[in-house]
């Protein structure tokens, strides 16, 4: 049980277009998902939580206007980068809130390459 | 908010142990986790500890001293696929993660 999915695995797109990253709770419902950033040989950078039927949440220093999540069923999770530059290019990985508030369970990570 | 510290690098013999050593300061604590990480991949759970003591589990072991805002990661009887990235995060009192840089361990023939 626990598991969770991104979809694109992997993505590459022009400097000013939009991208959508998936993220899905296969086994489980999950009123809660976080996403993060990790940049090359840096840990994960908590960007924005994402609650079922309401807003997110953005940390300090995240766009919330440029990193759009929609969190619109209990097993799904989206963020979209809009106009995306070079500076976005990271590695977004999203988690899922398992049974007790303290577990989190991730997804594979989509890698992300503006050019 | 957090300050978690851990070393960047270690490297060690294929059987050996390897202890990876965290320390924090929070303005909430509600446990602290140990991830394992290889690159390009996601982080992988190994363990979670929110009393103090030790807790084993098979080759990997975790100890936390809340008090001294102090964790290690001790991994034994080392094998090549250990090689990765090893997290430590501090979970808020809002349960939000908080990671260290994490710690990359190398394990030698």
């Amino acid at each position: 049980g626990a598991v969770v999915s991104q979809h694109p695995s992997w993505v590459i797109c022009k400097s000013g277009t939009s991208v959508k990253i998936e993220c899905r709770s296969l086994d489980f419902q999950a009123t809660t998902m976080f996403w993060y950033r990790q940049f090359p040989k840096q840990s994960l950078m908590l960007m924005a939580t994402s609650n079922e039927g309401s807003k997110a949440t953005y940390e300090q220093g995240v766009e919330k206007d440029k990193f759009l999540i929609n969190h619109a069923s209990l097993t799904l999770s989206t963020l979209t980068v809009t106009s995306a530059h070079p500076e976005d290019s990271s590695f977004y990985i999203c988690s899922a809130r398992y049974r007790e508030p303290y577990e989190q369970y991730f997804g594979p990570g989509t890698r992300l390459t503006v050019t | 908010g957090q300050n978690i510290d851990q070393p960047t690098e270690m490297t060690a013999t294929e059987g050996a142990i390897v202890q990876i050593n965290c320390t924090y300061q929070t303005s909430g604590f509600n446990g602290l986790f140990w991830y394992q990480q290889h690159a390009g991949e996601a982080p992988t759970f190994l363990s979670y500890n929110v009393l103090d003591g030790l807790e084993e589990k098979g080759r990997f072991s975790s100890f936390l001293s809340r008090s001294k805002g102090y964790s290690y990661l001790l991994l034994k009887e080392l094998q090549m696929k250990d090689s990765a990235s090893y997290l430590c995060a501090v979970s808020s009192n809002d349960y939000k993660l908080s990671f260290g840089a994490g710690t990359t361990v190398t394990v030698r023939a």
